[in-house]
């Protein structure tokens, strides 16, 4: 069945490493979103994208996030370098805009950055 | 003040009574309003979602909106221990972009 697949499902790395997350979203979805899940601060949009194209990324802290589409099919977000204020769970989630509004979440990647 | 509000409980309700779920927002423009659900270490998926002033009702949950005062929210019949999770009202403020909540957590006691 569809779903969105997230890459890796944990990671434990040092402070300063380079992280890499993948996303791949449902074939077919054109919108494609980052989130970011902590206890303090719930749930936050990091940035979001339309047929590959970032549309807003206001909430991604740009000196040391990036996020792109090399593909349909494939959707990065990159943290370099790394802190511990980082440690989080990543969501990505999918989406047909003008569609069925629900966006779907893949399972999510735990960071810890020691 | 947080564009998306709730409170975070923890609300506790006994098996087959009604819990309510409230949020606030700040938008007056947002258009689309979304229930999702959340379990321990798991991803969010979507319960409801809503788009006019009223009630919506889909088995045993009711979303209800009132636009005026910037108020969701979302009723959850004969509560059951499955229910037990937290719960995440969302706002689309346009554009397909959706501010979250920080979530309530229910408990249902069996």
């Amino acid at each position: 069945d569809a779903r969105v697949t997230q890459t890796p499902r944990d990671k434990v790395t040092e402070m300063g490493q380079e992280v890499t997350m993948r996303c791949q979203p449902i074939l077919g979805h054109n919108t494609v979103f980052w989130y970011r899940q902590t206890m303090m601060q719930g749930l936050e949009l990091l940035a979001y994208f339309r047929n590959r194209a970032p549309l807003d990324d206001s909430g991604m802290p740009k000196d040391r996030f990036s996020a792109e589409m090399p593909d349909a099919t494939l959707a990065t977000l990159k943290i370099q370098p790394s802190e511990p204020r980082d440690s989080a769970v990543y969501f990505c989630a999918s989406g047909l805009s003008g569609g069925n509004p629900e966006q779907f979440f893949g399972p999510g990647t735990r960071l810890t950055v020691l | 003040q947080k564009e998306v509000e709730q409170n975070s409980g923890p609300l506790s309700v006994p098996e087959g009574a009604i819990a309510s779920l409230n949020c606030t927002y700040s938008d007056r423009g947002s258009q689309s309003f979304f229930w999702y659900r959340q379990y321990s270490g798991k991803s969010p998926e979507l319960i409801m979602f809503i788009y006019s002033n009223g009630d919506k009702e889909d088995g045993r949950f009711t979303a209800q909106l009132n636009k005026a005062s910037q108020y969701v929210s979302l009723l959850i019949r004969d509560s059951q221990p499955s229910d037990s999770a937290t719960y995440l009202c969302a706002v689309d403020t346009g554009g397909f972009k959706t501010i979250f909540g920080a979530g309530t957590r229910l408990f249902v006691k069996a």
